[in-house]
């Protein structure tokens, strides 16, 4: 059975705190991303990596950084945790073929107090 | 300004009633995917139709890909309550890497008992 997983379901930081979204896929896809989803702005993409090492800005990037230092591994992380960036974060992966389905993770419900 | 608009955002009907809900943009999509998100849960893909004029069944799911390839719509016959959640369409455009897919907003459906 075909596997995204994020490290937290829920998670609970300080304004200004480091913050790491850890995303794994088993699938041996070459593409990852994150999105975060808000009410009433839907699914909006961070960042997306398609190979190790490589990252491209997704229509949201401010105030997050990406690492992709292994093939099923993709971070998302947030620099300095402001109260703006509470939300939904969701991790996808895909293959390489034209067309191919998203696989989302459980997501992580970010709250910055 | 969106690029693909899901319309209507929010539906809650009856069990036993059709609906219909759509995707519309201005721009052409080389395929369009339709996912489903539970509460709690990360997007879930339905179906990918691909070829302008496209129909697909997925038991009491009707899904249709418009001929200019630039909309398509979901038509649910006999609602259940299972069929509760949010319905995303995603887009992937011409020229566009594989992995670059564009949402809608989403329509939350919810089907009372």
């Amino acid at each position: 059975d075909v596997k995204v997983t994020q490290s937290s379901r829920y998670l609970v930081k300080r304004t200004g705190e480091k913050v790491f979204l850890e995303c794994v896929q088993d699938m041996d896809h070459e593409n990852m991303f994150w999105y975060r989803q808000d009410p009433g702005l839907g699914l909006r993409l961070i960042y997306f990596s398609y190979d190790v090492k490589m990252k491209e800005k997704g229509d949201i990037p401010e105030g997050y950084s990406v690492s992709r230092e292994k093939k099923e591994r993709f971070s998302l992380i947030l620099e300095s945790a402001s109260t703006n960036q509470t939300s939904m974060y969701l991790c996808a992966s895909s293959g390489p073929l034209t067309d191919t389905e998203a696989f989302f993770g459980q997501g992580t419900r970010l709250t910055v107090v | 300004t969106q690029l693909l608009e899901q319309s209507p955002q929010f539906l809650s009907i009856q069990e036993g009633e059709n609906l219909t809900v759509y995707c519309n943009s201005s721009s052409v999509f080389s395929s369009l995917q339709w996912y489903r998100q539970e509460p709690g849960e990360g997007p879930v893909l339905l179906v990918t139709v691909v070829t302008g004029g496209e129909v697909k069944k997925l038991k009491r799911l009707t899904f249709q890909f418009g001929d200019a390839r630039k909309d398509s719509s979901l038509h649910i016959t006999a609602a259940q309550p299972g069929d509760t959640g949010l319905y995303l369409c995603a887009g992937v455009q011409p020229g566009a890497g594989s992995y670059q897919l564009t949402f809608g907003k989403g329509t939350k459906l919810s089907v009372i008992p």
